[in-house]
């Protein structure tokens, strides 16, 4: 599985848009990348999935560049709820997740 | 409601003693996981089962015993080989649909502490 690389933390104010800029520059063609957030103290949920196209659904959009060595992952208004830790993961569509550390969002109010 | 149940929310245990954690979904997935995770780490996967009675080990399966006897059921045993069990544990399930996007949802985890 290809390796992702995110800044540690990232902050923003309530309200705004925030991206969340994810680095995989050995992504295969056949990788997806995924996001899932983990908000303190219960198991991860799943945020958003694409492979080649920018994608929206109800909760982000997933901005993918043309070369696909990076995504970023966008909250058009940050909430105080979406107070996580956002894992950027590139993967096939079989094979587990790897989680690495990924970046804490921390929303002022 | 669909969705996967970890029991209990808090365990403790003394040293040298098996202890096991219980996942169920009733989401009708195929597929279960465990991962562990420490303080401001990510997840790392335990275990992993794509069917009934079949289940391989993951990045960290040692001192970890699992069994999947019924689809809705992976319960986790962390045994006494278990060198530093003091951890979060959380279980996931998915659908395992060949070409399509199949999403891990997660359990609420179980936070072991031995003493």
């Amino acid at each position: 599985d290809a390796k992702t690389t995110q800044p540690n933390s990232m902050e923003s104010n309530e309200e705004e848009p925030v991206h969340l800029p994810c680095n995989h520059s050995t992504i295969s063609g056949t990788d997806y990348i995924h996001w899932y957030r983990q908000l303190p103290s219960q198991g991860p949920e799943y945020v958003i999935h694409g492979l080649t196209s920018n994608v929206n659904n109800r909760m982000a959009s997933l901005a993918i560049a043309e070369d696909r060595k990076s995504s970023t992952l966008i909250l058009h208004r940050a909430t105080l709820r979406d107070a996580a830790v956002y894992y950027c993961i590139v993967r096939g569509s079989q094979g587990n997740l790897i989680f690495g550390k990924g970046t804490k969002l921390s929303v002022k109010p | 409601d669909g969705g996967i149940t970890q029991s209990p929310k808090y365990l403790f245990r003394k040293e040298g003693q098996n202890v096991t954690l219980s996942c169920e979904q009733n989401l009708n997935h195929d597929a279960m996981y465990w991962y562990r995770q420490d303080p401001g780490q990510g997840l790392r996967l335990i275990y992993y089962s794509q069917i009934v009675n079949d289940f391989q080990k993951g990045d960290i399966a040692e001192g970890y015993s699992v069994s999947r006897e019924k689809k809705e059921s992976f319960p986790l045993t962390v045994t006494s080989a278990q060198k530093n069990p003091t951890a979060f544990y959380l279980c996931a399930s998915s659908f395992r649909r060949t070409g399509d996007y199949n999403e891990q949802f997660f359990g609420p985890g179980t936070r072991l502490t031995v003493l």
